[in-house]
């Protein structure tokens, strides 16, 4: 199985200001997925991160709001930019596991914003 | 894949019995369902896994149920226990590619 890590785990910001989220895997993974998880709610799809192209957004989300950087297979960055207390979630990456659809996920970063 | 709500289901069960967590799915094209746990400040992990061709899988103490008619999935645990205590969601694969809907997800909290 692979291990991911997330930094930070947790932070709370003000509103307006941007949040780096770091994601990093210990084996070389072609996709990786982002995710957020609103209090109480389930798991929403952000993008797709592939390596060596840009990101893949699903309805809801653009690369304005949520820029996404794949600089090598191993580890990715989501940055949630200009802030607003409805951004206040936990944020998961996740890479596709052994079985077919299956994933495996990081610790989360669990992000407030006042 | 959206959420359904504010606040999870919960579903409070006595140490030593059955749990049965229900799921809807949303899509009848989807070929391939998996059960995820999310402990407390934890990311989910993968707990049994069933291809729509199937009707029942069984793992250690967790049953899987999926009945395509309805488009309704479950997920028994026999003789829960407090580390079963978790949030429990369903996933569902509706098309191609590596991506999974997750369904809105059941708070199981777990008696002594």
């Amino acid at each position: 199985s692979a291990v991911i890590s997330q930094k930070p785990s947790r932070d709370i910001c003000q509103r307006g200001t941007s949040l780096t989220i770091q994601c990093q895997v210990d084996s070389q993974v072609t996709m990786m997925f982002w995710y957020r998880q609103q209090p109480g709610q389930s798991l929403t799809l952000i993008a797709t991160a592939n390596q060596g192209s840009e990101a893949t957004y699903e309805s809801g989300f653009v690369i304005d709001k949520f820029p996404i950087s794949r600089p090598n297979l191993t580890f990715s960055t989501l940055t949630v930019s200009n802030m607003s207390p409805e951004d206040s979630s936990i944020y998961l990456c996740s890479v596709p596991a052994g079985r077919p659809y299956e994933q495996y996920f990081g610790p989360g970063t669990r992000l407030t914003v006042t | 894949g959206e959420s359904v709500g504010l606040h999870l289901p919960t579903l409070s069960v006595q140490e030593g019995d059955n749990s049965i967590i229900n799921c809807a799915y949303s899509n009848s094209a989807s070929d391939y369902f998996i059960w995820y746990k999310q402990e407390s400040g934890k990311g989910p992990q993968f707990i049994i896994d069933i291809r729509s061709n199937m009707d029942k899988r069984q793992g250690q103490r967790v049953t899987v149920l999926l009945n395509k008619t309805v488009k309704h999935l479950s997920l028994q645990i026999a003789a829960t226990q407090p580390g079963d205590s978790a949030v429990y969601f369903c996933a569902e694969n509706p098309s191609v590619g590596n991506m999974l809907t997750f369904g809105g997800g059941t708070r199981l909290m777990v008696k002594p």
